[in-house]
């Protein structure tokens, strides 16, 4: 079956220090490829996402590329700040699964400044 | 603005209660979800909805009840058969043609006493 596995936080960086956050997928077919971030006490929101291989999605800074022959979309940012402490999730969708999201379980970061 | 209203932010409720979440949405999207969310265990799909008066359950729908008599309202009931409701509850939905892109309302924190 799909699943999405992420990297077990926390993460504890300090300002301006390089994140990678890593993500990898089991799925059938070509699915499409999702981060989403939840900043302390609100709802998830979409921080970008890639729909077939060797797509980037970028948004904030942040980047993540779809690497098919590794199943991955690690999430990177070159310099991170105080304001991009939160939890990120990797996610994944697949043609017919109507329309549900498969989530990883969430890595928590935490940027000191 | 269009988005998704949850309320309320924060329930508290003795034990052998049932309560409703409710979840708004003026995005005219066609899908909502319900999901919840305990520390460390990423989110879990207790219910989805593609249609008005359809609905499905997800992942963990024992102890929850949904309708959807309109298309922007999806309410849920977590009942007192639900043996461990206190966790985080957060609605979503998206629109046909979106990409999984799903718009988060900012949660509702259940509390049993």
């Amino acid at each position: 079956g799909n699943s999405v596995t992420q990297m077990e936080g926390p993460v504890t960086l300090s300002e301006e220090a390089f994140l990678t956050i890593n993500c990898t997928y089991t799925a059938t077919g070509y699915p499409s490829l999702f981060w989403y971030v939840q900043y302390p006490g609100e709802g998830l929101q979409l921080l970008l996402k890639a729909t077939k291989a060797d797509d980037k999605g970028s948004n904030k800074g942040f980047e993540a590329t779809y690497r098919k022959e590794t199943t991955s979309f690690h999430l990177e940012k070159g310099s991170v700040q105080v304001s991009d402490s939160a939890v990120y999730f990797c996610a994944l969708s697949n043609a017919g699964n109507n329309r549900k999201l498969i989530w990883g379980l969430g890595t928590s970061l935490a940027v000191n400044p | 603005d269009g988005g998704i209203t949850q309320s309320p932010k924060y329930l508290f409720r003795k034990e052998g209660q049932n309560v409703t979440l409710s979840c708004e949405q003026n995005l005219n999207h066609d899908a909502m979800y319900w999901y919840r969310q305990d520390p460390g265990q990423g989110l879990r799909l207790i219910y989805y909805s593609q249609i008005v008066n359809d609905f499905q359950k997800g992942d963990i729908a024992e102890g929850y009840s949904v309708s959807r008599e309109k298309k922007e309202s999806f309410p849920l009931t977590v009942t007192s058969a639900q043996k461990n409701p206190t966790a985080f509850y957060l609605c979503a939905s998206v629109t046909v043609g979106a990409a999984n892109v799903l718009t988060f309302g900012a949660g509702s924190r259940l509390t049993v006493l």
